[in-house]
């Protein structure tokens, strides 16, 4: 059974930092793309951040609103994926979701995500 | 940066009654358009794929459709678990991977 296990997240004073970690299980890890995507109490879903496997050079893309302050990393050996947020603003309060990004290559290559974790709450105030 | 639009916000619908949702794109995503269910206080649940193709585990009253700019989800014969909000997003320009606002669907 996939599984993607988010932890990481709490209260942290705007400015300071947090990492998120995501453990996953049931699946080889190393072989898929890692996407966290965020949800505002009450709003919408919101993408934050991708990673690609090692076997399609490991790179990594940024939304615009976390652009030079959020970092994200992978340690395959741990099948663990981590979200580094730096500089933090009251506007990044909300439940961070891993989620697994599975490659398509039909009239391109692109990623839709199959399993989302259940969620870690991060809340930025003073 | 892809705009999607849901409609309608939300949609009461009665248990057993057909429920029609749409999604529009501001640019053509081809069929990399994929719908997800969301419960309260639950992560959101992958549905349909590639436009039309349900993911594993997926009933059958679970149906997609459209291709370019225009999509839709249709649930056949809503059952109470299905009351929930719906989002649909495109993976064809990315990033950023964009999300439509949503439309819950609710009890008549």
């Amino acid at each position: 059974e996939v599984q993607l296990v988010e932890s990481g997240g709490g209260l942290v004073q705007p400015g300071r930092s947090l990492r998120l970690s995501c453990t996953a299980s049931g699946f080889t890890f190393g072989d898929y793309a890692v996407s966290w995507v965020r949800q505002a109490p009450g709003k919408g879903l919101e993408w934050v951040s991708f990673i690609r496997s090692k076997r399609y050079t490991g790179t990594t893309d940024y939304a615009a609103s976390v652009q030079g302050r959020f970092s994200v990393s992978r340690d395959d050996s741990k099948s663990i994926a981590y979200l580094q947020m730096n500089s933090l603003k009251t506007e990044d309060t909300a439940v961070y979701y891993c989620t697994r990004a599975r490659r398509v290559t039909s009239g391109g290559i692109s990623y839709y995500f199959d399993f989302w974790g259940q969620g870690t709450l991060v809340t930025v105030s003073s | 940066e892809v705009v999607m639009t849901q409609s309608p916000a939300t949609l009461s619908v009665s248990p057993g009654e057909r429920a029609t949702l749409s999604c529009r794109a501001s640019q053509s995503v081809s069929t990399n358009l994929a719908w997800y269910q969301q419960k309260p206080g639950q992560a959101p649940r992958l549905l349909i794929y590639g436009a039309s193709t349900r993911a594993t585990d997926i009933p059958a009253r679970f149906s997609g459709s459209g291709s370019g700019t225009e999509f839709t989800l249709t649930i056949s014969s809503l059952q109470s678990e299905d009351f929930a909000l719906y989002y649909c997003q495109q993976y064809n320009n990315w990033p950023p991977w964009t999300f439509g606002q949503g439309t819950r669907v609710d009890i008549k």
